[in-house]
Formats: structure tokens, sequence, C-alpha cells
């Protein structure tokens, strides 16, 4: 099992929609937690950290359930300019940034 | 923008070619990062330099060499590269806290010819 796991998708939405996606993580010793945006052939941004108690920036929420590993991200109100791959990143506590395999979003106008 | 810059932004290179890439932040980060990243694929850690010490190599050819002059810079050294190297490489920092995000230079786009 890879220690963080993604639907690849690719995830073809609507402009305006919600897209909902999780990451899973294997190591229940895992510290922290990320999203990450990345376009096309250029490096990754973060979006946001993602917190036990949830987050919100604008039209993103972020969640965490530690008992069962996972993480989620939401967009609501989907723009083009959230089209890009989406990393899932967990840090283990030792300095090591673990990416997930990223999730493919693109929006149709 | 990045406050992570990456030198230089494209380099192509024979495999018996030396080479070096640098990377430089002045946001006072304890800890850099060397990741490769092929194309549709994650970024894998390559090296992590904590306190100007190397503190993980995750196993990584020796043809590939980094070395970190101070707390704002990092490089890595190529040596005899193959072109399966060929590949983008990204240099990232953060403050060294296990819970605090990275910051990702724009990357250098190798080709190995």
């Amino acid at each position: 099992r890879k220690e963080v796991e993604q639907d690849p998708g690719p995830f073809n939405v609507p402009e305006g929609a919600t897209v909902a996606f999780n990451c899973t993580y294997s190591n229940s010793a895992s510290q922290s937690f990320f999203w990450y945006r990345q376009d096309c052939r250029k490096e990754p941004k973060l979006l946001m950290s993602v917190y036990s108690s949830g987050n919100e920036d604008g039209r993103f929420t972020a969640q965490l359930n530690r008992a069962s590993q996972y993480i989620s991200l939401l967009i609501r109100d989907s723009k083009l300019s959230d089209s890009a791959t989406y990393l899932c990143v967990v840090n283990k506590g030792n300095e090591k940034l673990t990416f997930g395999t990223g999730t493919r979003l693109t929006i149709i106008p | 923008d990045t406050e992570v810059t990456q030198t230089p932004k494209h380099l192509v290179m024979g495999m018996t070619n030396k080479k070096s890439l640098k990377c430089e932040q002045h946001m006072g980060h304890r800890a850099m990062y060397w990741y490769k990243q092929k194309a549709k694929k994650p970024p894998e850690l390559m090296f992590v330099y904590s306190y100007e010490k190397l503190s993980i190599n995750e196993s990584v050819p020796s043809r590939f060499s980094p070395e970190c002059p101070n707390s704002s810079l990092l490089n890595l050294h190529l040596h005899a590269l193959q072109p399966e190297d060929s590949a983008l490489y990204l240099c990232a920092s953060s403050q060294g806290d296990m819970n605090t995000e990275a910051f990702f230079g724009q990357g250098t786009r190798l080709t190995v010819v």
C-alpha cells in the first residue's frame, strides 16, 4: 500500500460546480497535512494546510479525519482557473514530505 | 512569486558533463530539499538538509551530489548522468518544524543527452 493515495482522476467538472477530493495515508503517526496545487510545467504551490478542526479559505475547505486516516478538499463554485493537479502531502514528523500521486482537475466552461 | 530561486531554469547536458543546480532562499528557513519530478508523476524526495547538515538521503545514486554551503544556499552537483535522469528538479525550503509547509522554487528542467 502506498504511503499516500489519491484518485488520479481526471475529474472533468462544469464551471460553478462543487468538487471534492479525498486522500488516504497509511502511517498513523503522520503529523501534518497539506494540499498543494500544481499547474502544468510549474512548481507545486501550497493551497492550504489541513488541521484537525478543519479549515476554510474562501471557496476551499479542507478536513482531516485521523481515525480513518484521510484528508479531504472541497472546492465550491469552481472556476476555470481551478484547473490543475491537486497534491495531497503528508509529513510524518521527520522533515520528509510525502506526496500523493495527485488528482487532475479540469473545469469545463 | 516564489521566494525560493533556482538556477538555471533549463539545462541540457551530455552524459560526460559535470554541471550544478543552484537554489537560494532568504526566508530564514532551516530545512532545504531536493525533489525530482518526472512527467505526470508526483515529486520524489532526493535529499533533505536540516541546519546545513544532510539529514535524509533517499538512496540517491552517487552521480547526484548535494551540497549546502550555508543556510540560504543548496546545490546539486551532477556528474555522469543518464538520459533517464532527465526530469524537473525542484528545490524547496521550510522552517524545519514538523508542522510547517514547504515552499518550492520554479525548478530546473534538466535534459540529459
